[in-house]
């Protein structure tokens, strides 16, 4: 059963343009939502979080929104820069309701390419 | 600030045979995770320590895997008998507090099962 779900294998956009990575989770328990940028090689790196309470938080050109009834949230990149290419993971976790820990669920992941 | 080191990068080794993964965290996080990633998935949580004690092994398979934090520091992860499964990168990741989800991953071990 995957809770998180990121159905864009892969995203393609120019230089300068709006990049825009979609994630939909299904438990409805869910209320901290990070994402992790991934390179060739690497480890994921933390990148930008949002708590339920909120539905937007921006960090620069990265802004994460949140919609709690649609169960969808996205992360846009605005310009796209070619260091960006890379693969970006969804995460969630039910901090309220998660008990003795805070496991984080990722999503498969999308691998975004910008082109100069 | 030095960040999470893994040994090694790569392993190939046969079916049914066995293997060991090494992290060390960053210093002061008291938090430790191993995660499994398999090709064209998201990682997947095998097992948390705080500290030196086990906190969610629910989704480690205990019939082969092994894993330990002594001293509360460096840990390591074992696999034994190894099956074709088992393929994928294994990550080691770090937090500086109990329930903090922002997460410090080391480059991983990518082992394959031939």
């Amino acid at each position: 059963d995957q809770q998180v779900k990121q159905n864009s294998p892969s995203l393609s956009v120019q230089e300068g343009r709006i990049s825009i990575l979609n994630c939909d989770y299904t438990n409805s328990m869910f209320d901290y939502f990070l994402w992790y940028k991934k390179y060739p090689a690497e480890g994921p790196t933390f990148l930008i979080s949002i708590s339920s309470i909120k539905d937007k938080n921006e960090d620069g050109r990265f802004t994460v929104f949140l919609n709690k009834s649609a169960k969808h949230l996205s992360l846009h990149i605005v310009p796209s820069q070619p260091g960006d290419s890379a693969v970006y993971f969804c995460a969630a976790s039910a901090r309220r309701y998660g008990g003795a820990t805070n496991k984080l669920i990722f999503g498969t992941g999308t691998l975004l390419a910008v082109q100069p | 600030e030095a960040g999470v080191a893994q040994s090694p990068r790569y392993k190939i080794i046969e079916k049914r045979q066995s293997v060991a993964f090494w992290c060390n965290p960053i210093s002061g996080h008291a938090t430790l995770y191993w995660y499994q990633q398999i090709l064209g998935q998201g990682p997947k949580l095998l097992i948390q320590f705080q500290n030196n004690g086990v906190v969610d092994d629910s989704q480690l398979p205990k019939d082969r895997f092994s894993a330990e934090r002594l001293k509360g520091v460096d840990s390591t992860l074992k696999i034994q008998p190894a099956k074709l499964e088992d393929s994928a990168v294994y990550l080691c990741a770090s937090s500086l507090a109990f329930k903090n989800e922002k997460l410090f991953f080391g480059s991983g071990t990518q082992l394959s099962v031939l």
